[in-house]
């Protein structure tokens, strides 16, 4: 088991570009979430998949974020003309579904940096 | 919504008790967890515990849960240094695809 691992660590970026993150989950996972994270906050959710349905998504994902999980196993969260309001670490995790605890298992993160 | 509060910073020595709490507003959740966060990195879990619990131990963690004033604690015994960091409670939306409701985190400093 090599836990989740998200690409790149670090993103810095001018305003007005887009930018694009991976995260590859652990591999028996079904269900996969991303979370942003403000300097001196907590994680907050953004949105879920289970396999390669997106399920949720919270009011702070904007018109300019995207996310995808093409085939149920890694996942990619796009911003598009990125603000200085966007800058965040991104989180992404992953769990069994159910109703049992299913702890969610956290990457890296990314840290994205908009200039 | 959720709302889940922590207190923002807690210093003890190497070797005491350290007692991080955490307060929140809806009493559905039925799981509820401990993260832990060194700088720069991501969300380490730490333990969880169920709502038809009071406590849980595991190892030098404990968990207390009090529904009633839906408080959840987490103590950790024989504090080290490796123990500063952000920790972080979060409580499960069963109605959201288990989504995580997560307080502000305690930063945790220990003295040698």
């Amino acid at each position: 088991d090599t836990g989740v691992s998200q690409n790149p660590r670090h993103k810095i970026t001018k305003r007005g570009q887009n930018v694009t993150f991976r995260c590859d989950p652990i591999s028996e996972h079904n269900r996969l979430y991303w979370y942003r994270q403000t300097l001196g906050q907590g994680p907050e959710f953004l949105t879920y998949f289970q396999n390669e349905a997106q399920l949720e998504k919270s009011r702070l994902l904007s018109d300019r974020f995207s996310a995808e999980r093409p085939k149920g196993s890694f996942s990619t969260l796009e911003i598009q003309r990125t603000e200085q309001g966007d800058s965040a670490m991104y989180l992404c995790a992953s769990s069994l579904a159910g109703q049992g605890p299913y702890e969610q298992y956290f990457g890296p993160g990314t840290r994205l940096t908009v200039t | 919504g959720e709302d889940v509060e922590q207190s923002l910073f807690l210093s003890v020595r190497e070797g005491d008790s350290s007692v991080i709490n955490c307060t929140y507003t809806d009493s559905s959740s039925t799981y509820l967890y401990w993260y832990k966060q060194e700088p720069g990195a991501g969300l380490q879990l730490l333990t969880y515990i169920f709502s038809n619990m009071d406590m849980k131990q595991d190892q030098r963690l404990t968990v207390l849960l009090n529904k009633k004033d839906k408080h959840l604690s987490l103590r950790i015994a024989d504090t080290q240094t490796g123990d500063s960091a952000i920790y972080f409670c979060a409580l499960r939306d069963n109605n959201a695809g288990n989504m995580l409701t997560f307080g502000g985190g305690t930063r945790l400093m220990v003295k040698p």
